[in-house]
C-alpha cells in the first residue's frame, strides 16, 4: 500500500481557501486518491476521489498532477465547521473490498 | 439510508466482561469493517467482511472475536479485555467491486472503556 505524507496541521481563518498537500511518491498504477473528513468522536466522512487531473464536487477540489506523485486538497471559503482532521489514502478495490489505511492526517484549525 | 448505524454509542465494561458492539447497514454493502481509534491516532484496520465472510484480520487478539450474521449486520465481540483497549471503535461498509476504491461509509462510532 502507498505510504502517504501529509502536514500534521495547518491553521487558516474564516473565508478563505485551504489547500492541504499529499505526498503519496509510491503510488501504484491503479491506486485511486482518497479524502477523508473527521470531526472528534464521529466517524470519517468522505470527501473526494480522485485518479488524475481535478476533480470537483459541491464541496471540495482535487488537484492530481500529472505524476501522480502527490495531490492536493483545496476547500474554498472555510468555516468554523470545517475545522477537523482531514486524510489522504491511497489504494484500490480487490476482491470486493477497500482497504483503507489511513495515515496520521492533517489537523486544519479555522479560527474566526 | 445511507447510513451505518453502531450501537452502544458508550460502554464501559469490567475487564471480566462480555460484551458486544453492533453494526447495522441497508444500502445492499457486502463488505463491512471493524476499525479501532486511540485518542489523536488515524483509525486502524481490525477486520474486513466480504459476502460475510472473514477476509482480512488484523492480526487482532482473539479477546476480539468478530461476527457477520447477514449481509447487513456486523458484531464486535469483547471478552476479557485490557484498559488499553479502551479505544472508538468503527464500523464501516462499502460497495463491493475492483479497481476503483471504493466509497466507505462509517458509523459514528462505539466509545468503548476497559475498566
Amino acid at each position: 500500500l502507498a505510504k502517504t505524507t501529509q502536514p500534521i496541521s495547518m491553521d487558516s481563518y474564516e473565508g478563505q481557501e485551504v489547500n492541504i498537500t499529499c505526498s503519496h511518491n509510491n503510488i501504484a498504477t491503479n491506486d485511486y486518491i482518497t479524502w477523508y473528513q473527521q470531526f472528534p468522536s464521529q466517524g470519517p466522512r468522505f470527501i473526494i476521489q480522485g485518479y488524475k487531473t481535478k476533480v470537483t464536487n459541491e464541496v471540495a477540489s482535487l488537484f492530481i498532477p500529472a505524476d501522480r506523485k502527490s495531490s492536493t486538497l483545496s476547500l474554498p471559503r472555510v468555516s468554523l465547521s470545517d475545522t477537523a482532521v482531514y486524510y489522504c489514502l491511497v489504494g484500490q478495490t480487490n476482491s470486493g473490498y477497500s482497504t483503507l489505511t489511513f495515515g496520521k492526517g492533517t489537523m486544519l484549525l479555522v479560527s474566526p | 439510508d445511507t447510513e451505518v448505524t453502531q450501537t452502544p454509542k458508550h460502554l464501559v465494561m469490567g475487564m471480566t466482561n462480555k460484551k458486544s458492539l453492533k453494526c447495522e447497514q441497508h444500502m445492499g454493502h457486502r463488505a463491512m469493517y471493524w476499525y479501532k481509534q486511540k485518542a489523536k491516532k488515524p483509525p486502524e484496520l481490525m477486520f474486513v467482511y466480504s459476502y460475510e465472510k472473514l477476509s482480512i484480520n488484523e492480526s487482532v487478539p482473539s479477546r476480539f472475536s468478530p461476527e457477520c450474521p447477514n449481509s447487513s449486520l456486523l458484531n464486535l465481540h469483547l471478552h476479557a479485555l485490557q484498559p488499553e483497549d479502551s479505544a472508538l471503535y468503527l464500523c464501516a461498509s462499502s460497495q463491493e467491486g475492483q479497481g476503483r476504491s471504493t466509497e466507505a461509509f462509517f458509523g459514528q462510532g462505539t466509545r468503548l472503556t476497559v475498566v
